[in-house]
């Protein structure tokens, strides 16, 4: 599976968009992009996840650009709820049972 | 009702002793997994199950013995365990499809003194 790097840090203002970037230069055609995040002393939530095409659901969008080399999650309206360590995955189609976790962005959302 | 169960959540317990941490999914899943994530954060694939078959064993040591008596639980036994074996323990399951996303237990942080 292709390595993904991340910021290890962030910090968004409350109400304002959280954009988390994420670098996946190596990624290959048949690789999905996943987003999961870490609330403090919680177990990881799935938050969203793309091939190719922009993705929206309820939680945050998926960037991602044409050469898929990149994406951003987006949270349109951070919370303080927020907080948490954000891990962008690359997932290969053909693997799907895997999923290797990264070192991930803390994002630390301030009143 | 929570859809990934581990229990306990707290474990502490001395070197050498044998443990156990259970995990139950109500979710109707196939595969299931453990993860460890150590006192760096870093969270790391132990093993992974489908259907009470193994498919991924990821070089964990063989104190560590995943058992699935059935596709709704995946239990993780350790024996003689030893001070490194300290970390939380992340109990998953995976949703329908290739794209299926991990729904995650709330982990069970193990403390070996």
């Amino acid at each position: 599976d292709a390595k993904t790097t991340q910021p290890p840090s962030m910090d968004c203002a409350e109400g304002r968009a959280a954009n988390l970037p994420c670098n996946h230069s190596t990624i290959s055609g048949n690789e999905y992009v996943y987003w999961y995040r870490q609330i403090h002393s919680q177990g990881p939530q799935y938050i969203i996840h793309g091939l190719k095409n922009n993705e929206t659901n309820e939680m945050a969008s998926l960037i991602i650009t044409e050469d898929r080399k990149s994406s951003t999650l987006i949270l349109p309206h951070a919370t303080l709820r927020d907080t948490a360590v954000y891990y962008c995955i690359v997932r290969s189609l053909y693997n799907t049972d895997k999923l290797i976790f990264g070192t991930g962005t803390r994002l630390q959302v301030f009143p | 009702d929570t859809a990934v169960s581990q229990t306990p959540k707290y474990l502490v317990t001395q070197m050498g002793n044998d443990k156990s941490i259970k995990c139950e999914q109500n979710l109707g899943h196939d595969t299931m997994y453990w993860y460890k994530q150590d006192s760096k954060k870093f969270l790391k694939i132990m093993f992974s199950y489908n259907n009470k078959e193994l498919i991924i064993n990821e070089t964990v040591p063989n104190r560590f013995s995943p058992k699935s008596p059935d596709k709704a639980h995946l239990n993780l036994h350790i024996n003689s365990l030893e001070l490194g074996d300290s970390a939380v323990y992340f109990c998953a399951s995976k949703g329908q499809g290739a794209t299926g996303e991990l729904f995650f237990g709330e982990g069970s942080r193990l403390t070996v003194l």
